[in-house]
């Protein structure tokens, strides 16, 4: 298997632009989450898909921000408008099942200007 | 709210040397707790998975360690090389609660391994 996929690995953008960052789970996966890691914060997960449904976006900052899994092979992040507080690593990463190990995919890089 | 701090922030070592990287956590109701390596513009790489009921896992030159009722993991490396060169984190999945899918994760010691 190829692992998690993420795209683009790198994401350069000016504030107010929206930002699509992009996921696609190890095959047969059921769960899938969204992280953040910035060095003040570390990795914080931002939301929790089981069976392409969300069940936790408590992490989710803001409004700005929202995420969506219409089958189970694709997830998206979205933030919009970006704004340069926003700057961060994202990954995605999936599990068998919830309380599996969870594989991590190689980030997006995200710079807001 | 589970807190998870890994201590050192940063560690540089000469090569062959052996060393321990700590992780504590302030809940003791735990799951389980994993390290994992981070390469540099990488995703992380799951390294070893401890469950509550255990004390140790090994792989190879790694072991880790789990005191739960002192909220303390420790992870060995033996014989470190330039290779080992990189962030390991620590994790913890809490019991129960409906949420235990939820990792907390401590920041990172970044390691590096002089030739």
């Amino acid at each position: 298997d190829a692992g998690v996929i993420q795209s683009p690995r790198h994401e350069v953008t000016e504030m107010g632009q929206e930002v699509t960052l992009r996921c696609k789970p190890i095959s047969g996966h059921n769960s899938l989450f969204w992280y953040r890691q910035t060095m003040m914060r570390g990795l914080e997960l931002l939301i929790y898909f089981n069976n392409n449904v969300p069940i936790d976006d408590s992490g989710m900052p803001e409004d700005r921000f929202s995420a969506k899994m219409p089958n189970a092979s694709f997830s998206t992040l979205k933030i919009q408008p970006s704004e340069p507080r926003d700057s961060a690593v994202y990954f995605c990463a999936s599990s068998l099942e919830e309380w599996g190990e969870q594989y991590f995919g190689p980030g997006t890089r995200l710079t807001v200007t | 709210k589970q807190e998870v701090t890994q201590i050192p922030a940063a560690l540089s070592v000469p090569e062959g040397e052996n060393l321990v990287l700590n992780c504590s956590f302030t809940d003791s109701a735990i799951y389980n707790l994993q390290w994992f390596r981070q390469d540099p513009g990488k995703g992380l790489t799951s390294l070893l998975l401890i469950q509550s009921s255990q004390r140790e896992q090994t792989s190879g030159r790694l072991n880790a360690s789990l005191d739960k009722s002192s909220g303390r993991s420790t992870l060995y490396i033996a014989a470190s090389q330039p290779g080992d060169s990189a962030t390991y984190l620590c994790a913890v999945r809490p019991l129960s609660g409906g949420s235990n899918y939820k990792l907390t994760f401590g920041k990172g010691t970044l390691l590096t391994v002089n030739p």
